[in-house]
């Protein structure tokens, strides 16, 4: 199977540590998103990158978080400084690029971070 | 204010009847449109894309969009057991090709 695939599905900090994922799209998909889900509501978006481009960042994200996709491939994401109020299920998902339209976004099975 | 409504539900439907979700959403510029399905503990996983006015099936499920009247629905035919799950909706955002507004979803439950 070639789905998304994230790493790693777990991971449980102590405040105030530094913690970082990472998401291998699909190999033909330029488009790479992260989202943020807490219990009860739907992905909260993050970030965007077209390929190795980061095009859009969320006006309500913390400068504590930080994304690369450096290669155009896999991408990280990093917090630092971890909160108990960063605790949610991060998601990736990829996409082709339409030039018009939005296209399908298909998601990893999500790292799950707890902040202790 | 961008927004996707749906009922959180849960929605109770016998094993083999129909179950019908709906989802509003108050940007008219909006174009494509998405059902998702959630397992407890998992990650969306799409069901349904819709572009376009009127009905699109695929197998035992079919969207539904009214651009006009602002709503998109989702219909499981023959439900069973393995479809009680949560439903998301999302919906573009205006003059966005990537960014996506999702509702809060709504809780099916099938009851043998």
């Amino acid at each position: 199977d070639t789905g998304v695939s994230q790493d790693p599905r777990h991971k449980i900090t102590k405040r105030g540590q530094n913690v970082t994922f990472r998401c291998d799209p699909i190999s033909e998909h330029n488009r790479l998103y992260w989202y943020r889900q807490t219990l009860g509501q739907g992905p909260e978006f993050l970030t965007y990158f077209q390929n190795e481009a980061q095009l859009e960042k969320s006006r309500l994200l913390s400068d504590r978080f930080s994304a690369e996709r450096p290669k155009g491939s896999f991408s990280t994401l990093e917090i630092q400084r971890t909160e108990q109020g960063d605790s949610a299920m991060y998601l990736c998902a990829s996409s082709l690029g339409f030039w018009t339209g939005v296209p399908e976004q298909f998601f990893g099975p999500g790292t799950r971070l707890t902040v202790l | 204010q961008k927004e996707v409504e749906q009922n959180s539900g849960p929605l109770s439907v016998p094993e083999g009847a129909i179950a019908s979700l709906n989802c509003t959403y108050s940007d008219r510029g909006s174009q494509s449109f998405f059902w998702y399905r959630q397992y407890s503990g998992k990650s969306p996983e799409l069901i349904m894309s819709i572009y376009s006015n009127g009905d699109k099936e695929d197998g035992r499920f079919t969207a539904q969009l009214n651009k006009a009247s602002q709503y998109v629905s989702l219909l499981i035919r023959d439900s069973q057991p393995s479809d009680s799950a949560t439903y998301l909706c999302a919906v573009n955002l205006r003059d966005s090709n990537y960014q996506l507004i999702w509702g809060a979803g709504t809780k099916l439950i099938i009851k043998p």
